[in-house]
This record gives C-alpha cells, sequence and structure tokens, in this order.
C-alpha cells in the first residue's frame, strides 16, 4: 500500500530533550516536506528536500534540523524543543515540488 | 508572496450544496489544491485546477478563475461526514522556497 508513515504519533517531552520525527514514504517520490498546523495559523512549511541530500528550508525553520540520506526517509530533528514547538506535525511526499501531496497521518508533540 | 484567503468556519444543511471560496495572490501561479482534512487526520486531496473552468468529481466539483484570482469548492448532496476543514493550497513556480503554500482553511459544519 502506498503509504507516507510517522512516528512517533504522539510524544510529550521536556525543554531541551533532544528528539526525532521519523518520516518514510514508500512511493519512490523525490519531494518531501515537513508542516507544522497550530491553530488559526494553518499548514506552514518547516523545511523541504528536492531529493537526496538536497534539503532547504520552508517558511518557519528555526528550531529544526532534517536530513535526507536516501529517498524514502525524511527525519526531522529538534535539538533543544521548547514549548513553543508544541503542534501537530506532517510530512508529506510528492512526486515532484508542487505536485499532489501525500500526507502521513501526523504527529502530536507536547512539550512542557 | 503569495495570499491565500479563505472563509474561517461555514455552516450547512444535511442534502444542500455548499460553495466554499478561495482567492488568492501570486506572481506566478501555477495550479491550485484542494484538500480535506478531518480534525486530527491528515489531509487527503479531492481537486487539482490549472486551467479555468469546472472540474467535477462525483458530489465535489472545484473551479478555477486564473484572471480572478478565483476558486471555488462545490460541494452537493452534503452528508455528515462532509464536515471538516477544507485547504486551499496554491503552487507558485516564482517561490523558490515553497513550492506550495496553503490557506488557513475553511472548517465546515455539517448539520442535520
Amino acid at each position: 500500500e502506498a503509504q507516507v508513515t510517522q512516528n512517533p504519533r504522539y510524544l510529550i517531552t521536556v525543554t531541551g530533550k533532544k528528539l526525532t520525527v521519523t518520516c518514510s514514504q514508500n512511493m519512490n517520490h523525490e519531494y518531501m516536506s515537513w508542516y507544522r498546523q497550530d491553530p488559526g495559523l494553518g499548514l506552514r512549511q518547516i523545511y523541504y528536500s528536492m531529493n537526496v541530500e538536497v534539503t532547504d528550508k520552508g517558511d518557519v525553520p528555526e528550531g529544526y534540523k532534517v536530513s535526507r540520506k536516501e529517498k524514502r526517509n525524511f527525519p526531522l530533528i529538534l535539538e533543544s524543543p521548547s514549548p513553543n514547538q508544541t503542534s501537530l506535525y506532517f510530512c508529506a511526499s510528492s512526486l515532484s515540488a508542487g505536485g499532489e501531496q501525500f500526507f502521513g497521518p501526523g504527529t502530536r508533540l507536547t512539550v512542557l | 508572496g503569495q495570499n491565500i484567503d479563505q472563509p474561517t468556519e461555514m455552516t450547512a444543511t444535511e442534502g444542500a450544496i455548499v460553495q466554499i471560496n478561495c482567492t488568492y495572490q501570486t506572481s506566478g501561479f501555477n495550479g491550485l489544491f484542494w484538500y480535506q482534512q478531518h480534525a486530527g487526520e491528515a489531509p487527503t486531496f479531492l481537486s487539482y485546477n490549472v486551467l479555468d473552468g469546472l472540474e467535477e468529481k462525483g458530489r465535489f466539483s472545484s473551479f478555477l478563475s486564473r484572471s480572478k484570482g478565483y476558486s471555488y469548492l462545490l460541494l452537493k448532496e452534503l452528508q455528515m461526514k462532509d464536515s471538516a476543514s477544507y485547504l486551499c493550497a496554491v503552487r507558485d513556480r516564482s517561490s523558490g522556497n515553497t513550492p506550495l503554500v496553503f490557506g488557513k482553511g475553511t472548517r465546515l459544519s455539517v448539520i442535520a
């Protein structure tokens, strides 16, 4: 089944404790992206990747890192999480930039 | 830059027709998507318009007027399960960092 998977789905952590949210797609898509979604603000892009080893900042990259060592995986890293990073995070992939995006199920992160 | 506007909330009656509008301002328009998102779930693709006119897909139709910077999503024979947020997203080829820009979404409530 073609899908985008994210793990964990739910996470409660404390300020400053490094965490990684994994994202994997099995559709051989070149483009992958991370979004955060907050009430009243909609989906905002954090980072995106056009292909392996090619990543770039989106609208709200501060406090996040990503890597794209393999085509299928695009982990999101929070080196030192802060409470303002409490949000619902979505990973998405598409054949090309700007194409129909397939979203993962979301990761609800709470930073205390 | 991009600016995408949609109404924040709408309410409609089961069995009725509802039209959700989206206006946008971009310098390099190259397509418009509509996504549906149920509360706490991932967005799912509904439609894509790149040329002017109406695209029909079952109970859902989407219209685009590029000269007016305007699109609408039309939902017919509303069902309770159509209660969700509807996201308008614009592909802007002039933007290097955010190829797909999302509006804040319209929350539709379908009532009996």
